[in-house]
């Protein structure tokens, strides 16, 4: 079964340092999801790719948060600098297109930490 | 815009009793209405989804839900479960006739004792 794909699962950095996540999408899933979830929390849009631009930033703290899918299959999610608050989940999702965006396909996660 | 309320953050129950976990929701135009479940450090899969059609969804792993337009819920429940069951469950919702992309709630932990 294809399954959307993320590294690292894991990362702990300094605050003030950057740090990036990786998200490789289900094979010809046109449509790119980066989530944020805190913990207690469910999961909020931080921005949306369709193909290789972007839909949805509105969510996105542009001063230090960018994303890129440059060719419109994986994507990269990068922080920098990192804050205290930026500790969370970072869920990447998929879907065949925006009109299926009700039936998304999440991979496990990154859990970002910062001391 | 729509939002989600998850009753209980909490919900203990005992192994092989049934359980339910409430959701409400908040929108005044249609809406499509999802619960998702989340294993401890992995991203969340579909339960299930109304859409339109029958109020009374199935999902996998044996839970079903309710849609009620009139008390505009839609609680998710299982007549047995297991110790597997023990995860988070978020209830979303998004609009039918737009962006799609679910608003989700804050979840609710259900914990399963033996």
């Amino acid at each position: 079964e294809a399954e959307v794909a993320q590294s690292p699962r894991y990362k702990i950095t300094e605050k003030s340092q950057a740090v990036a996540f990786w998200c490789d999408p289900i094979s010809g899933h046109a449509t790119l999801y980066w989530y944020r979830q805190i913990l207690g929390q469910g999961p909020e849009l931080l921005v949306q790719f369709q193909d290789e631009s972007v839909v949805d930033d509105s969510q996105l703290p542009k001063d230090r948060f960018s994303a890129e899918r440059l060719k419109g299959v994986d994507s990269t999610l990068k922080i920098q600098p990192a804050e205290l608050g930026d500790s969370a989940m970072y869920l990447c999702a998929s879907s065949r297109g925006q009109a299926e965006a009700y039936e998304q396909y999440f991979g496990p996660g990154t859990r970002l930490t910062v001391t | 815009a729509q939002s989600v309320t998850q009753l209980d953050s909490q919900v203990p129950v005992f192994e092989e009793a049934p359980v339910e976990l409430r959701c409400n929701y908040s929108s005044s135009v249609s809406v499509y209405l999802f619960w998702y479940v989340q294993y401890p450090n992995q991203g969340l899969q579909l339960l299930l989804k109304y859409l339109s059609g029958s109020t009374l969804v199935k999902g996998i792993n044996g839970f079903e839900a309710e849609f009620n337009k009139s008390q505009t819920s839609f609680h998710l429940r299982k007549p047995s479960v297991h110790i597997s069951d023990t995860a988070e469950y978020f209830c979303a919702v998004s609009l039918s006739g737009g962006s799609y992309i679910p608003t989700f709630g804050r979840g609710t932990s259900l914990i399963v004792h033996p």
